[in-house]
């Protein structure tokens, strides 16, 4: 599975979009790009998931570029109660289930 | 629809004793993992069971560790007998069999904290 490198931390303010990047040179052609968050006490959460291009969902945006070496989480206009981990994770999806491999993740922290 | 639960939520257990941990998937899962973060490190994956079975169970870090998932159902994790190093945050996640168009989201439980002194 490909080694990610993303920040080890952030910092925003309530109402502004916050971009994460995550770096993935080695990712494999069938890799997928996977977001999760994590809350304190909580187990992680998946967020948004993609392959290429651009993926939107309510929660998120993901920005990949044609070379797939990179990409991007979204988040518009944070929220105090975005305040959480954010981990990117690449690997097969089309493997019937399989271990995910998680790096330090990126702290976020949203201020008032 | 219930999500994925674990018991206890903490333990504190001394050197030595035994402690067994309990998920319970989401109903009709068949798609189990065990993940654990020690203190300061990233988390790592322990196992996977599909159904009843060991899928894969190349994280499991020593013989002191043994899962089960009988009947396909919950599983439980008990490390027998526990070292300090064993302290960490263990989670547990399920996702269903899923056909080649689907994606692979993996639930996850909220933890049990387990102390070992």
């Amino acid at each position: 599975l490909a080694k990610t490198t993303q920040p080890i931390s952030m910092d925003s303010y309530e109402g502004q979009e916050v971009n994460i990047t995550c770096s993935h040179n080695n990712i494999a052609t069938n890799d997928y790009i996977t977001w999760y968050q994590q809350f304190p006490s909580q187990g992680p959460r998946f967020i948004i998931q993609g392959y290429k291009t651009k993926v939107t969902n309510e929660v998120a945006s993901l920005f990949i570029p044609a070379d797939r070496k990179s990409s991007t989480l979204s988040l518009p206009r944070v929220s105090l109660s975005d305040t959480a981990v954010y981990y990117c994770l690449v690997g097969a999806v089309y493997n019937q289930g399989g271990k995910l491999i998680f790096g330090q993740g990126t702290e976020l922290s949203v201020k008032p | 629809e219930a999500g994925v639960t674990q018991f206890p939520s903490h333990s504190v257990i001394e050197k030595g004793q035994t402690v067994t941990l309990r998920c319970d998937p989401i109903s009709g899962h068949d798609n189990l993992y065990w993940y654990r973060r020690v203190m300061g490190k990233e988390i790592k994956f322990l196992l996977h069971f599909v159904k009843e079975s060991k899928q894969d169970e190349s994280g499991m870090p020593n013989n002191r560790f043994l899962a089960e998932r009988t009947g396909g159902t919950y599983s439980t994790l008990k490390v027998q007998p526990a070292e300090l190093e064993d302290s960490g945050v263990y989670f547990c996640a399920s996702s269903p069999l899923m056909g080649a168009s689907s994606t692979d989201t993996q639930y996850f439980g909220p933890g049990t904290r387990l102390t070992v002194l």
